[in-house]
Protein backbone atom coordinates (compact mmCIF):
# COMPACT_ATOMS: atom_id res chain seq x y z
CA UNK A 1 0.00 0.00 0.00
CA UNK A 2 1.33 3.25 -0.35
CA UNK A 3 1.68 5.85 2.19
CA UNK A 4 0.20 8.91 0.26
CA UNK A 5 -2.83 7.86 -1.89
CA UNK A 6 -4.40 9.46 -4.49
CA UNK A 7 -7.64 9.37 -6.91
CA UNK A 8 -5.63 10.34 -10.08
CA UNK A 9 -8.54 11.67 -11.97
CA UNK A 10 -8.84 13.24 -14.19
CA UNK A 11 -11.66 15.56 -12.98
CA UNK A 12 -13.13 17.36 -15.74
CA UNK A 13 -14.93 20.51 -14.79
CA UNK A 14 -17.11 23.39 -15.76
CA UNK A 15 -15.56 26.84 -15.44
CA UNK A 16 -17.27 28.19 -11.82
CA UNK A 17 -17.79 24.86 -10.48
CA UNK A 18 -16.47 23.35 -7.16
CA UNK A 19 -14.36 20.43 -7.07
CA UNK A 20 -12.66 18.35 -4.14
CA UNK A 21 -10.19 16.04 -3.83
CA UNK A 22 -9.26 14.22 -1.19
CA UNK A 23 -5.95 12.20 0.06
CA UNK A 24 -4.74 9.30 2.36
CA UNK A 25 -2.28 8.75 4.21
CA UNK A 26 -1.15 5.37 5.59
CA UNK A 27 1.60 6.54 8.60
CA UNK A 28 0.27 7.39 11.76
CA UNK A 29 3.19 9.70 12.81
CA UNK A 30 2.55 11.89 10.22
CA UNK A 31 3.05 15.10 11.57
CA UNK A 32 2.56 18.10 8.85
CA UNK A 33 0.31 18.10 5.34
CA UNK A 34 0.66 19.69 2.06
CA UNK A 35 -0.89 20.81 -1.33
CA UNK A 36 1.62 21.27 -3.98
CA UNK A 37 0.73 22.19 -8.06
CA UNK A 38 2.34 20.98 -10.62
CA UNK A 39 1.13 22.34 -13.75
CA UNK A 40 2.19 20.31 -17.13
CA UNK A 41 5.77 19.24 -18.22
CA UNK A 42 6.58 22.04 -15.36
CA UNK A 43 8.35 21.69 -11.76
CA UNK A 44 5.70 21.21 -8.62
CA UNK A 45 5.21 23.87 -6.32
CA UNK A 46 4.37 24.93 -2.83
CA UNK A 47 -0.04 25.94 -3.06
CA UNK A 48 -0.28 25.94 0.96
CA UNK A 49 -0.07 23.81 4.10
CA UNK A 50 -2.84 22.07 5.52
CA UNK A 51 -3.76 22.55 9.31
CA UNK A 52 -5.72 20.38 11.81
CA UNK A 53 -8.13 23.61 12.40
CA UNK A 54 -8.82 23.60 8.11
CA UNK A 55 -7.52 26.82 6.23
CA UNK A 56 -8.53 28.72 3.61
CA UNK A 57 -6.55 30.48 0.71
CA UNK A 58 -8.83 32.60 -1.22
CA UNK A 59 -10.83 30.00 -3.41
CA UNK A 60 -8.61 27.07 -1.83
CA UNK A 61 -9.66 25.45 1.64
CA UNK A 62 -7.98 22.92 3.18
CA UNK A 63 -8.60 20.30 5.77
CA UNK A 64 -7.41 17.59 7.76
CA UNK A 65 -8.61 14.42 9.19
CA UNK A 66 -6.21 13.35 11.53
CA UNK A 67 -8.34 10.13 12.98
CA UNK A 68 -9.87 9.49 9.52
CA UNK A 69 -5.65 10.13 8.18
CA UNK A 70 -7.14 11.99 5.11
CA UNK A 71 -6.37 15.26 3.68
CA UNK A 72 -8.74 17.01 1.36
CA UNK A 73 -8.45 20.33 -0.78
CA UNK A 74 -11.71 21.92 -2.50
CA UNK A 75 -11.48 24.70 -4.93
CA UNK A 76 -14.51 26.72 -5.38
CA UNK A 77 -15.16 28.91 -8.14
CA UNK A 78 -12.79 27.04 -10.80
CA UNK A 79 -10.78 29.08 -12.90
CA UNK A 80 -8.97 27.72 -16.19
CA UNK A 81 -6.20 28.75 -14.71
CA UNK A 82 -6.55 26.02 -11.64
CA UNK A 83 -5.71 23.40 -14.24
CA UNK A 84 -2.84 21.28 -13.18
CA UNK A 85 -2.30 18.18 -10.93
CA UNK A 86 -2.71 18.92 -7.73
CA UNK A 87 0.01 16.64 -5.20
CA UNK A 88 -0.96 15.72 -1.45
CA UNK A 89 2.15 15.69 0.56
CA UNK A 90 3.09 14.95 4.11
CA UNK A 91 5.77 14.83 6.20
CA UNK A 92 7.10 12.23 8.88
CA UNK A 93 9.70 13.27 11.31
CA UNK A 94 11.38 10.96 13.58
CA UNK A 95 14.48 10.56 15.69
CA UNK A 96 17.39 11.98 13.57
CA UNK A 97 15.65 12.94 10.75
CA UNK A 98 12.67 13.66 8.05
CA UNK A 99 10.50 12.29 5.12
CA UNK A 100 8.51 14.09 2.90
CA UNK A 101 6.36 11.50 0.97
CA UNK A 102 4.64 13.32 -2.41
CA UNK A 103 1.68 11.58 -3.39
CA UNK A 104 1.20 10.58 -7.32
CA UNK A 105 -1.23 13.37 -8.01
CA UNK A 106 -5.15 14.04 -8.75
CA UNK A 107 -5.26 16.13 -12.70
CA UNK A 108 -7.69 18.68 -13.03
CA UNK A 109 -9.25 20.42 -16.21
CA UNK A 110 -11.25 22.88 -16.20
CA UNK A 111 -12.74 23.92 -19.18
CA UNK A 112 -14.92 26.60 -20.23
CA UNK B 1 17.57 35.72 -8.00
CA UNK B 2 17.58 32.24 -10.23
CA UNK B 3 16.20 30.17 -7.42
CA UNK B 4 17.14 26.68 -7.86
CA UNK B 5 18.46 25.77 -11.87
CA UNK B 6 19.26 22.41 -13.49
CA UNK B 7 21.37 21.43 -15.92
CA UNK B 8 21.16 19.63 -18.81
CA UNK B 9 17.18 20.03 -19.31
CA UNK B 10 17.28 17.36 -21.71
CA UNK B 11 19.38 14.19 -22.24
CA UNK B 12 19.23 10.69 -24.23
CA UNK B 13 21.57 8.03 -23.03
CA UNK B 14 22.89 4.56 -24.23
CA UNK B 15 22.60 1.64 -21.86
CA UNK B 16 25.83 1.99 -20.06
CA UNK B 17 26.76 5.35 -20.46
CA UNK B 18 27.44 7.97 -17.39
CA UNK B 19 26.31 11.39 -17.02
CA UNK B 20 26.08 14.05 -14.22
CA UNK B 21 23.52 15.93 -13.30
CA UNK B 22 23.87 19.24 -11.74
CA UNK B 23 21.47 21.42 -9.77
CA UNK B 24 22.73 24.95 -8.36
CA UNK B 25 20.69 27.01 -6.16
CA UNK B 26 21.14 30.60 -4.96
CA UNK B 27 18.49 31.17 -1.83
CA UNK B 28 21.33 29.86 0.52
CA UNK B 29 19.58 26.37 1.54
CA UNK B 30 20.77 24.19 3.53
CA UNK B 31 18.89 20.92 2.27
CA UNK B 32 19.11 20.13 -0.78
CA UNK B 33 17.36 16.77 -2.57
CA UNK B 34 16.96 14.71 -5.80
CA UNK B 35 13.93 13.02 -7.40
CA UNK B 36 12.76 11.27 -9.85
CA UNK B 37 9.09 11.39 -11.05
CA UNK B 38 7.26 8.89 -12.95
CA UNK B 39 3.74 8.50 -14.61
CA UNK B 40 1.37 6.86 -11.95
CA UNK B 41 4.33 7.12 -8.98
CA UNK B 42 4.66 10.59 -8.15
CA UNK B 43 7.98 11.83 -6.70
CA UNK B 44 10.30 9.24 -5.43
CA UNK B 45 13.46 10.64 -2.96
CA UNK B 46 16.53 9.44 -4.86
CA UNK B 47 19.04 10.97 -2.53
CA UNK B 48 18.94 14.40 -0.24
CA UNK B 49 21.75 16.11 1.91
CA UNK B 50 21.03 18.48 4.75
CA UNK B 51 24.48 20.18 4.47
CA UNK B 52 27.63 20.78 2.36
CA UNK B 53 29.77 17.47 2.52
CA UNK B 54 27.01 14.84 3.75
CA UNK B 55 24.67 12.82 1.84
CA UNK B 56 22.06 10.41 2.35
CA UNK B 57 20.22 7.84 0.80
CA UNK B 58 16.09 8.13 -0.06
CA UNK B 59 13.72 5.87 -1.61
CA UNK B 60 15.35 4.76 -4.65
CA UNK B 61 18.95 5.45 -4.62
CA UNK B 62 20.47 1.93 -6.61
CA UNK B 63 22.03 3.27 -9.34
CA UNK B 64 22.69 6.45 -8.76
CA UNK B 65 25.37 8.57 -6.80
CA UNK B 66 25.63 12.06 -4.99
CA UNK B 67 28.12 14.54 -3.88
CA UNK B 68 27.93 17.93 -2.13
CA UNK B 69 31.24 19.54 -2.23
CA UNK B 70 29.50 23.33 -2.17
CA UNK B 71 26.78 24.36 -0.20
CA UNK B 72 24.88 25.70 -3.22
CA UNK B 73 25.68 23.05 -5.54
CA UNK B 74 24.05 19.20 -5.72
CA UNK B 75 25.35 16.33 -8.13
CA UNK B 76 23.42 13.39 -9.56
CA UNK B 77 25.38 10.92 -11.03
CA UNK B 78 24.06 7.94 -13.40
CA UNK B 79 27.71 5.61 -13.40
CA UNK B 80 25.90 3.02 -16.21
CA UNK B 81 22.65 4.34 -17.11
CA UNK B 82 19.71 1.55 -17.87
CA UNK B 83 16.37 2.16 -19.73
CA UNK B 84 14.77 1.91 -15.74
CA UNK B 85 16.14 4.82 -15.65
CA UNK B 86 14.32 7.13 -18.32
CA UNK B 87 12.46 9.83 -15.93
CA UNK B 88 12.06 13.63 -15.06
CA UNK B 89 14.72 14.26 -12.40
CA UNK B 90 14.15 17.23 -10.24
CA UNK B 91 16.32 18.75 -7.96
CA UNK B 92 14.91 20.87 -4.83
CA UNK B 93 16.16 22.77 -1.78
CA UNK B 94 15.01 24.09 1.67
CA UNK B 95 15.73 25.47 4.37
CA UNK B 96 16.36 23.42 7.37
CA UNK B 97 13.41 24.12 9.59
CA UNK B 98 10.93 24.14 6.60
CA UNK B 99 11.68 21.04 4.50
CA UNK B 100 8.24 20.79 3.45
CA UNK B 101 8.50 23.97 1.66
CA UNK B 102 10.71 22.58 -1.20
CA UNK B 103 11.78 24.63 -4.18
CA UNK B 104 12.47 22.55 -7.70
CA UNK B 105 14.11 23.21 -10.19
CA UNK B 106 12.61 23.06 -13.72
CA UNK B 107 13.73 19.19 -13.80
CA UNK B 108 15.83 16.81 -16.60
CA UNK B 109 13.98 14.88 -18.97
CA UNK B 110 16.33 11.67 -19.06
CA UNK B 111 15.40 8.89 -21.77
CA UNK B 112 17.82 5.74 -21.93
CA UNK B 113 17.92 3.76 -24.81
Amino acid sequence: RKEVEQDPGPFNVPEGATVAFNCTYSNSASQSFFWYRQDCRKEPKLLMSVYSSGNEDGRFTAQLNRASQYISLLIRDSKLSDSATYLCVVNIGFTGGFKTIFGAGTRLFVKA
Amino acid sequence: NAGVTQTPKFRVLKTGQSMTLLCAQDMNHEYMYWYRQDPGMGLRLIHYSVGEGTTAKGEVPDGYNVSRLKKQNFLLGLESAAPSQTSVYFCASSHWDRSYEQYFGPGTRLTVT
